[in-house]
């Protein structure tokens, strides 16, 4: 059975400090990887998708970036983190639809 | 450009009570459309989607959903619900199944189910 990790579980940041949020995905080859951001009490937002390594695209611009330098694993970061990063932050894989982590959730003091 | 919304921002019944949740969609073209849940604090889990074939489509825990293209909607139910059924509830959209589809969610419905 496929399983997927995000680390940390939770971060505490300063603004304008950096951002490194990890992804894992155990148990199946090649898979696509997503990278979704949820405000508190808000809708998700798709950021950025990945079917191969070192291949990521771009779906919505938040000063964020992604980058996957392994099959199993998806990152997240920034060098700058503002206010309005703070949210739950939520990794997915697919083999058509998507099954999603359990999520980060960042808050930036 | 496709879009999802869930009229219901709240929504609350009686353990044992039937509900339906909420979703419509407007896109043009061939369409995905899923339900998803989310527990407090917790990722989403897939319960049910629908491409073609039968508008009533079966989920896990006794979810169904059926499809209207006339109405343009995607509505959730639930013959008798439990209290670990409180949840938020999105619905979501993509024009396709491929990687790299954007998946458009609505604004979530809460249910609570009160005891």
């Amino acid at each position: 059975a496929q399983t997927i990790h995000q680390w940390p579980v939770a971060e505490i940041k300063a603004v304008g400090s950096p951002l490194s949020l990890g992804c894992t995905i155990k148990g199946k080859s090649s898979p696509n990887l997503y990278w979704y951001w949820q405000a508190t009490g808000g809708t998700l937002q798709q950021l950025f998708y990945s079917i191969t390594v070192g291949q990521v695209e771009s779906v919505v611009q938040l000063n964020l970036s992604a980058s996957r330098p392994k099959d199993d694993q998806f990152i997240l970061s920034t060098e700058k983190l503002l206010l309005s990063h703070s949210g739950f932050y939520l990794c997915a894989w697919s083999p058509a639809e998507q099954f999603f982590g359990p999520g980060t959730r960042l808050t930036v003091l | 450009t496709q879009t999802v919304s869930q009229s219901d921002a709240h929504v609350t019944v009686f353990e044992g009570d039937s509900v339906e949740l909420r979703c419509n969609y407007s896109y043009g073209g061939s369409i995905y459309l899923s339900w998803y849940i989310q527990h407090h604090g917790r990722g989403l889990q897939f319960l049910l989607k629908y491409y073609s074939g039968n508008p009533v489509v079966q989920g896990v825990n006794g979810f169904e959903a059926e499809f209207s293209k006339s109405d343009s909607s995607f509505h959730l139910r639930k013959a008798s619900v439990h209290w670990s059924d409180s949840a938020v509830y999105f619905c979501a959209v993509s024009s396709n199944n491929n990687a790299g589809a954007k998946l458009t969610f609505g604004g979530g419905t809460r249910l609570t189910v009160r005891p």
